[in-house]
């Protein structure tokens, strides 16, 4: 069985540029939730999307947006961004959310100069 | 405000010397607390997910266990291969938090041969 996919892996931008992140889920699952991890902060809660909607949103500015497809891939937009958005951005699936593990992709490691 | 504490930061151990981890937290009702191992430049791997106090689970050389305010990951006789870092992350009891996770800084676990 396939596991959580991220395209791209490694992606090097300048302030002030936008970028988008893909994630495809593990096949059935419909929850797609995303983090941002760094060495000060650790792993901090972006959003997640069920269904083509976004169920829930963490404390992160209106520069982070997000969307998800009827096949349940998601994608994960940074407008202009920031030196401090630097960070690896993890993907994570589950089946429906609630008490269901949730699995992690492999991340896209996020450079800002 | 949920919160996850664990300690120690970072652990060396010989191998085959057991020891364990700790996970505190506090949190809105519980609907999992969830370990996992994360390789550096990876994504956090699925180890284990614990639902009320008093359960335990296993996994080769890795035991967790759960009470109502924290979590203990055992391990026991640990290898080189062991060495990584250890999140322990809550999902809250409140419906409209969907599958977010509340992560925290992690144990960097070192086994030397």
């Amino acid at each position: 069985k396939a596991g959580v996919t991220q395209t791209p892996r490694y992606l090097i931008k300048t302030r002030g540029q936008q970028v988008t992140l893909s994630c495809s889920p593990i096949s059935g699952h419909r929850s797609v939730s995303w983090y941002q991890q760094t060495p000060g902060q650790g792993l901090q809660f972006l959003f997640e999307y069920f269904s083509e909607t976004q169920r829930n949103k963490g404390n992160f500015p209106g520069r982070f947006s997000g969307r998800q497809f009827s096949n349940s891939r998601s994608e994960m937009n940074v407008s202009t961004l920031e030196l401090g958005d630097s960070a690896l951005y993890l993907c994570a699936s589950s089946k429906l959310g609630g008490r269901d593990e949730q699995f992690f992709g492999p991340g896209t490691r996020l450079t800002v100069l | 405000e949920d919160q996850v504490t664990q300690s120690p930061e970072a652990l060396r151990l010989q191998e085959g010397e057991s020891s364990s981890l700790n996970c505190s937290y506090t949190v809105s009702g519980l609907r999992g607390l969830f370990w996992y191992r994360q390789d550096p430049g990876k994504g956090p791997e699925f180890l284990f997910t614990l639902y009320s106090a008093g359960e335990e689970k296993e996994k080769e050389r890795l035991k967790a266990t759960l009470t109502k305010k924290e979590s203990f990951l055992h391990i026991t006789a640990p290898k080189p291969e062991d060495s990584a870092t250890y999140l322990c992350a809550v999902r809250p009891g409140i419906e409209t938090s969907g599958s977010r996770l509340t992560f925290g800084e992690g144990t960097q676990l070192t086994v030397n041969p």
